[in-house]
Parts: structure tokens; C-alpha cells; sequence
């Protein structure tokens, strides 16, 4: 079946850029589905980044959008994400995730990574 | 900056009925957009429970169950378990400021 690891640096340094790469095995990233990040900072609750599409078109949380980038590689059946200008309130653990849609019941997360925790500090 | 608000715990004795609520706007749920909820077990990434407002995937247990009316939401536990004992949000999309997925702000439910 369809799985999505994470991977990238665990530390990133304050006004830096995170990067992670969330790699599809088992499945096509050419499928009809958006492909997400989510966030969760430690003790706290779910934050949408962003998605990408295998075509490259992208949506982002307004509030992110001026520091975010999504992108996407099929030959390698993954896609990544950066997020620039970090500070200690980017601390959090990133998931990748596989949104779907059926007909009348919109788009929802039916597969997550197991998340990576990325930390900002010098 | 969720805006989906749920209340941040409710806890029931086992064999009890929960209810969590999942309180939006005209932008997002009474807009007529979806919602979703995932469970969160301790130290793992969450798991799918409704879709579609209603709908269970397979293998979720029929004691969860949801609903939409207006701008809200709800997800109900019947027949409380301890393996219940978990955080659950909910989800949908917002078309203000550009459209956005959106997580409500999530509620710990405990079994007494």
C-alpha cells in the first residue's frame, strides 16, 4: 500500500530555511490527489502548510504563504518542502500527507507520514 | 490561527456518550464545506475517523459517529472505551483570504 516518510535535518538555525523531503512509495505522486504538509508544534495542535498537486499547482495557509514553497519531483516520486526565515515558533513536528476526494464528501488527509521533528535553535 | 473552534476536553466514565463540538463561520462550514475528523493517539501521527461529515472508512468502530448542521459540526462517542482516550480535531476548508485547509483547535477527550 500507498506509504509517505519524511526526512531532512532535525536542528535548523534561527532565520534559516527548513527543508524536508516526504518521498510516496507504493503509489503514484501522479495520482489524482494533493499532497500536504502539516505541522504540529509540541503540545499543540494541527496547522495546514500548504499542498502541491502532481501538476505543480500549490496552495498555501495565508499565514505562511510569504515563507513557504512546495514543490514536487516525479521522477523521484516525492515532494518537498521549504519554509525560510525560521524562527523558534517553526519548532514543531511536519507531516506529509495524502489528501483525497469522493464525490460529495470532499478533500480529507486518508494517509499521514509518521512526521519528523524539526527544531529551531542556535 | 484556527477557525474552527472545539472545546479542549470532555471525559466520560466507559460505556458513556461524548460529544465533541467543532464550532465555525459562513466562510468555512455553514459555507456548505465539508468536515472531517482525525483522532490523534499519544506520540503518533492521527488517523482518519469521518469523512464527509458522516462517513466512517473502513475498520472505524460504529460507536463514532458525525454530524453537521449550520455552521457546526459534532463528533459523538457512544459506548465510551479507554482506548478512546486520545485528541481530536476536525477539519475543513475556509474560502476567506484566499481559500485554506483548515484543523479546529483540537479537544483531548479522557476516560474517567
Amino acid at each position: 500500500q500507498v506509504q509517505l516518510q519524511e526526512s531532512g535535518p532535525g536542528l535548523v538555525k534561527p532565520s534559516g530555511t527548513l527543508a524536508l523531503t516526504c518521498a510516496v512509495s507504493g503509489g503514484s505522486i501522479s495520482s489524482s490527489n494533493w499532497w500536504s504538509w502539516v505541522r504540529q508544534p509540541p503540545g499543540k495542535g494541527l496547522e495546514w502548510i500548504g499542498e502541491i498537486y502532481h501538476s505543480g499547482s500549490t496552495n498555501y495557509n495565508p499565514s505562511l504563504k510569504s515563507r513557504v514553497t512546495i514543490s514536487v519531483d516525479k521522477s523521484k516520486n516525492q515532494f518537498s518542502l521549504k519554509l525560510s526565515s525560521v524562527t523558534a515558533a517553526d519548532t514543531a513536528v511536519y507531516y506529509c500527507a495524502r489528501y483525497i476526494a469522493v464525490a460529495g464528501s470532499g478533500w480529507y488527509i486518508d494517509l499521514w507520514g509518521r512526521g519528523t521533528l524539526v527544531t529551531v535553535s542556535s | 490561527q484556527s477557525v474552527l473552534t472545539q472545546p479542549p476536553s470532555v471525559s466520560g466514565a466507559p460505556g458513556q456518550r461524548v460529544t465533541i463540538s467543532c464550532t465555525g463561520s459562513s466562510s468555512n462550514i455553514g459555507a456548505g464545506y465539508d468536515v472531517h475528523w482525525y483522532q490523534q493517539l499519544p506520540g503518533t501521527a492521527p488517523k482518519l475517523l469521518i469523512y464527509g461529515n458522516t462517513n466512517r472508512p473502513s475498520g472505524v468502530p460504529d460507536r463514532f459517529s458525525g454530524s453537521k448542521s449550520g455552521s457546526s459540526a459534532s463528533l459523538t462517542i457512544t459506548g465510551l472505551q479507554a482506548e478512546d482516550e486520545a485528541e481530536y480535531y476536525c477539519q475543513s476548508y475556509d474560502s476567506s483570504l484566499g481559500g485554506s485547509r483548515i484543523f479546529g483547535t483540537g479537544t483531548k477527550v479522557s476516560v474517567l
